[in-house]
């Protein structure tokens, strides 16, 4: 079993949409969490950055994190086709020097 | 350069031979990760030096595979006689490295595209 699960999609939606993008975990060591998101032939690129259980919000992004489920998830508000992207989860355990753990990624593109 | 840089972008070498791939880490940073993604999949874990010393080397997946960083900037990942399943995108990423509660995003390159024929 893969220490972090996510559902590869592709997961296609209307422009203005909301996107739900979710993450399983199982591993209790696990204390910050990150989504990146990675354009065709690119490297990641961090997007949201959180430690505690609960929700931070940046913009039309909103990252909320359940560590007694072990699950995370990426909402997205008002989607734009620029949006479309490979969206990854990732995970460590500490805040420096410590390996990601990512997701499979999963790929999202925002019809107009 | 402002960001990570990665040479080259794309090697295509014959099965056996002996390649190496670049990452200019960000100025700076003292925390260097190489990251391996296959097609569909996210990154993997390869190595991660902190300064000159590889601090963990967990992720190499045999002895094929080897990585420097003398000067604590640039690093290099060796691979010795290539297989075909070690096509792939290489991909580095550097932080600032410090400890504590500071965010310390790892920012990546755009990847070196390894194809093993």
């Amino acid at each position: 079993q893969k220490e972090v699960e996510q559902d590869p999609g592709p997961l296609s939606v209307p422009e203005g949409a909301i996107v739900s993008l979710n993450c399983t975990y199982s591993n209790s060591a696990f204390q910050y969490f990150m989504w990146y998101r990675q354009y065709s032939r690119k490297g990641p690129e961090l997007l949201m950055y959180t430690y505690s259980s609960g929700n931070k919000e940046d913009g039309r992004f909103t990252a909320q994190v359940d560590k007694s489920s072990k699950y995370i998830s990426l909402f997205i508000r008002d989607s734009q086709p620029s949006d479309s992207a490979t969206y990854l989860c990732a995970m460590s355990i500490e805040t420096s020097g410590s390996r990601l753990t990512f997701g499979e990624g999963t790929q999202l593109t925002v019809n107009p | 350069g402002a960001g990570v840089s990665q040479t080259p972008s794309n090697k295509v070498t014959e099965k056996g031979k002996y390649v190496e791939l670049r990452c200019d880490p960000i100025s700076g940073h003292t925390a260097l990760y190489w990251y391996r993604q296959s097609l569909g999949q996210g990154p993997e874990f390869l190595i991660y030096f902190q300064g000159t010393g590889a601090a963990d080397d967990s992720g190499l997946p045999n002895d094929r595979f080897f990585a420097v960083r003398p000067e604590g900037s640039v690093s290099t990942l060796k691979i010795q006689r290539t297989e075909r399943g070690d096509s792939a995108v290489y991909l580095c990423a550097s932080s600032r490295g410090t400890g504590g509660e500071v965010n310390t995003e790892a920012f990546f390159g755009q990847g070196t595209r390894l194809t093993v024929v």
